[in-house]
């Protein structure tokens, strides 16, 4: 139990295009799913923390406008990264923690990430 | 603020060697400690946690003990299978949020 999937694994796009990635959580329901953002040989950064319903907690330095985070259901929260450059390559996590008979509040459940490339 | 530092990987060890992977940190008030474990194609999985000092975490043969008067929460293991060859990440969450700061991550490389 607790599987956190993301979609697409990999995607180049070019630059001043949008890419859409996708974080389910298949076997519980995410009450609040969050989204890191990591660079080689660095930590994974919080960019924000969404919960269903409601708009998504952005952390400071990260620009809302540029990567648009949506909640709409208990199973699937989606990040845009509008009019991506270069610099926006990088690898993305998502994680989501909710209740179910496998899962507890307290724990976060990691999707495999999602590897950004912007040309 | 809140940070977590790890030693630098990758560690490359030999089948039933003894693991050590160092990792301190420093955070406001009294955090709970976390080791995360990654392998290759996979999402962090939790591999074990203390919440208060002197608490030791345990899970798969690993262990790491809340050392509250170090900031330490080193992660150990007597003897590595190279199923354990993967990227080990020490994280805190501090407050009652669901917020965590990791480390950098270490790779760990386990030959026969």
């Amino acid at each position: 139990g607790a599987v956190v999937s993301q979609h697409p694994s990999w995607v180049i796009c070019k630059s001043g295009t949008s890419v859409k990635i996708e974080c389910r959580s298949l076997d519980f329901q995410a009450t609040t799913m969050f989204w890191y953002r990591q660079f080689p040989k660095q930590s994974l950064m919080l960019m924000a923390t969404s919960n269903e319903g409601s708009k998504a907690t952005y952390e400071q330095g990260v620009e809302k406008d540029k990567f648009l985070i949506n909640h709409a259901s208990l199973t699937l929260s989606t990040l845009t990264v509008t009019s991506a450059h270069p610099e926006d390559s990088s690898f993305y996590i998502c994680s989501a923690s909710g209740t179910s008979a496998s899962t507890s509040t307290d724990t976060q459940y990691f999707g495999p990430g999602t590897r950004l490339t912007v040309l | 603020g809140n940070s977590v530092t790890q030693m630098e990987g990758p560690v490359t060890l030999s089948e039933e060697a003894f693991l050590t992977i160092n990792c301190t940190y420093t955070a406001t008030g009294y955090p709970s400690l976390f080791w995360y474990v990654q392998y290759p194609g996979e999402g962090l999985q939790l591999l074990l946690k203390a919440t208060k000092a002197d608490d030791k975490g345990s899970n798969k043969g690993f262990e790491a003990t809340y050392r509250k008067e170090t900031t330490s929460f080193h992660l150990e293991k007597g003897s590595v299978q190279v199923s354990d060859s993967a990227v080990y990440f020490c994280a805190l969450r501090t407050g009652g949020g669901n917020k965590l700061t990791f480390g950098t991550g270490t790779q760990l490389k386990v030959e026969l």
